[in-house]
């Protein structure tokens, strides 16, 4: 199974960058890296998702070695709102659609 | 409006009840899951259907059995409530039933539900 290993937490101050990374060591070849973004009392919300080298959208990048053990979400100038919890995903290709979430990261953001 | 809704976001109820949470999605996707968030945040998926075919079942009792009466609709009916069923209970949904392809799940907003 491809386990995955984060920070538990992690806090910082509005305006500065942050940086999560994951590992995800026994990643199998098919699988796709997935992080999820969940304030309290919501359902998980989908922030990004990458195969391979680098992915940007409008609220985050994520950045993949070559050998795909691991991976890091980069949040660009945090403000308070981002304070979550925040997942990293991958999913199993011999059983579809069964993604395996970690404990995330808490990631607080402090004024 | 809302992609993924389910009711009651509320429940509280005492052991041996039995009670029932309702799904659905205007999304239009093919797949609906069923997650439990318990105390220390671990989500865990529960059930997945695809086209109101079963398709995963992850070893939860008997007690738990979904019920899907078209693409766009997954309830769960829990009997004899156990004090051990308190947690969030997440309806959710994506495209297909793969992951092979960047399959994206959206969640809905859960439903809180305390035994008593």
């Amino acid at each position: 199974l491809a386990k995955t290993t984060q920070p538990i937490s992690m806090d910082s101050y509005e305006g500065q960058e942050v940086n999560i990374t994951c590992s995800h060591n026994n990643i199998a070849t098919n699988d796709y890296i997935t992080w999820y973004q969940q304030f309290p009392s919501q359902g998980p919300r989908f922030i990004i998702q990458g195969y391979k080298t680098k992915v940007t959208n409008e609220v985050a990048s994520l950045f993949i070695p070559a050998d795909r053990k691991s991976s890091t979400l980069s949040l660009p100038r945090v403000s308070l709102s981002d304070t979550a919890v925040y997942y990293c995903l991958v999913g199993e290709n011999n059983q579809g659609g069964k993604l395996i979430f970690g404990q995330g990261t808490e990631l607080s953001v402090k004024p | 409006d809302t992609a993924v809704s389910q009711t009651p976001k509320y429940l509280v109820t005492q052991m041996g009840n039995d009670k029932s949470i309702k799904c659905e999605q205007n999304l239009g996707h093919d797949t609906m899951y069923w997650y439990k968030q318990d105390s220390k945040k671990f989500l865990k998926i529960m059930f997945s259907y695809n086209n109101k075919e079963l398709i995963i079942n992850e070893t939860v009792p008997n007690r738990f059995s979904p019920k899907s009466p078209d693409k766009a609709h997954l309830n769960l009916h829990i009997n004899s409530l156990e004090l051990g069923d308190s947690a969030v209970y997440f309806c959710a949904s994506s495209l297909k039933h793969q992951t092979l392809s960047g399959n994206t799940i959206y969640f809905g907003e859960g439903s809180w539900l305390t035994v008593v």
